[in-house]
């Protein structure tokens, strides 16, 4: 079974630090892309960001951009997001997915998702 | 940034009724890298179509997408009890991968 499994969320100080993994079962995982994607209560999708399967091809949205990290293990089969400074809104629950399709074959929409890591930012 | 807007925020329907979704994008959408999704409370989004008309694998076929360039739609031919739920449009062809804000399918 094609799976992928969020950890490491919680709650932390605005200014502080909090690492995710995603960590990926049941298919090839260096053969795929990496997104991770987050959620704020009551509100939309906010794609956050994209790691290709060797690493070297690596993505923001602005809104996080200098302050979060995407990386992969690919000996582990994980992708992690180094989320620092973080503040109150980015409180969110955070997914990571992957694309219905490996990288060598056409690019889709986001097939494979984990069950979110809640991350809360609060004084 | 591709800024996708969809419409209506809201829909009203009763099953067994037709329902179609519309997503414009600020900008051209390349190879019509186009998605939709669809999320229920407390659940993770589920992929329904890709490139714009591709139906995702298990995908029953009363769910159709159409379009090109910047203008696209989703439509459930007749809507199940199911499928009262969010739907979101995504482009996933330049970074960032932007979504749309959402269109809410509920009970008449």
């Amino acid at each position: 079974q094609e799976q992928l499994v969020e950890s490491g969320g919680g709650l932390v100080k605005p200014g502080g630090s909090l690492r995710l993994a995603c960590a990926a079962s049941g298919f090839k995982f260096i053969d795929y892309n990496i997104n991770w994607i987050r959620q704020a209560p009551g509100k939309g999708l906010e794609w956050l960001s994209y790691i290709s399967p060797s690493g070297g091809a690596i993505f923001y949205a602005d809104s996080v951009k200098g302050r979060f990290t995407i990386s992969r293990d690919n000996s582990k089969n994980t992708v992690y997001l180094q989320m620092n400074s973080l503040r109150a809104e980015d409180t969110a629950v955070y997914y990571c997915a992957r694309e219905l399709r490996p990288y060598f074959e056409i690019l889709t929409g986001f097939y494979v998702w984990g069950q979110g890591a809640r991350v809360t930012v609060s004084s | 940034e591709i800024v996708l807007t969809q419409s209506p925020g809201t829909l009203s329907l009763s099953p067994g009724e037709r329902a179609t979704f519309s997503c414009r994008a600020s900008q051209f959408v390349s190879s019509n890298y186009l998605a939709w999704y669809q999320q229920k409370p407390g659940q993770a989004p589920r992929l329904l179509i890709y490139g714009a008309s591709s139906r995702a694998t298990g995908i029953p076929d009363r769910f159709s997408g159409s379009g090109s360039g910047t203008a696209f739609t989703l439509t459930i031919s007749r809507l199940e009890p199911e499928d009262f739920a969010v739907y979101y449009c995504q482009q996933y062809g330049s970074s960032p991968r932007t979504f749309g804000q959402g269109t809410k399918v509920e009970i008449k």
